[in-house]
């Protein structure tokens, strides 16, 4: 079936670096695609959106960029810190005749070490 | 201060029982959804609803049920009928489930533990 993936299920960084997050999904249909972050224990939280009439959207320390030629999606994190370490998701908007979901990547650990 | 509640955090039941995982928001959202989350694994959708009395399967609906007889409250029923019912369950709501999209937010969880 369709579904959005990451590339790598960990990524390790030093404190000060920037952290580049991949996904790529495969629904050519989907139009709004949302970065989440999740800390142990927890609930996802959102950091960013993007809509498929975009390109590019920055946020505070953060940059999604939406590649719809190869369905391509990343995550960069300028300045990681420490604060940053959690798992990663990327989700997508689907729909059908019965509504819309969102479905979800299987995540990239990000570890960041000072 | 407007949320999505999860009760309870840590949940533990025999092997054959039913179990019901409450689900409450407070944000006038629309749509509600639940998911499942396995150890180093993505979110995978196990229902969700639209508006009231009304819900649809997610990916791996088989052994859950759900109710939606009010706005705020989404319960998710855990049967004897699934067979490996030990997760982390995530409960989510959104403002509208139709275009414009909006992000969904999510609830703290409950881990669900079956011995």
């Amino acid at each position: 079936g369709e579904s959005v993936g990451l590339h790598l299920p960990t990524l390790s960084v030093q404190e000060g670096d920037n952290s580049i997050i991949n996904c790529a999904y495969s629904n050519s249909a989907s139009d709004y695609f949302i970065w989440y972050k999740q800390e142990s224990g927890k609930g996802p939280q959102f950091i960013i959106d993007i809509r498929s009439n975009m390109d590019k959207r920055q946020g505070q320390r953060v940059t999604v960029l939406l590649n719809k030629t190869v369905k391509h999606l990343s995550l960069q994190i300028a300045a990681t810190q420490p604060g940053d370490s959690a798992v990663y998701f990327c989700a997508e908007n689907t729909s059908n005749q019965a509504g819309t979901a969102l479905i979800f990547g299987k995540g990239t650990t990000l570890s960041v070490s000072s | 201060d407007g949320g999505i509640t999860q009760s309870p955090k840590y949940l533990f039941r025999k092997e054959g029982q039913n179990v019901t995982l409450s689900c409450e928001q407070n944000l006038n959202h629309d749509a509600m959804y639940w998911y499942r989350q396995d150890p180093g694994q993505g979110l995978r959708l196990i229902y969700y609803s639209q508006i009231v009395n009304d819900f649809q399967k997610g990916d791996i609906a088989e052994g859950y049920s759900v109710s939606r007889e009010k706005k705020e409250s989404f319960p998710l029923t855990v049967t004897s009928a699934q067979k490996n019912p030990t997760a982390f369950y995530l409960c989510a709501s959104s403002i509208v489930s139709q275009r414009p999209n909006t992000e969904a937010f999510f609830g703290q969880g409950t881990r669900l533990t079956v011995v």
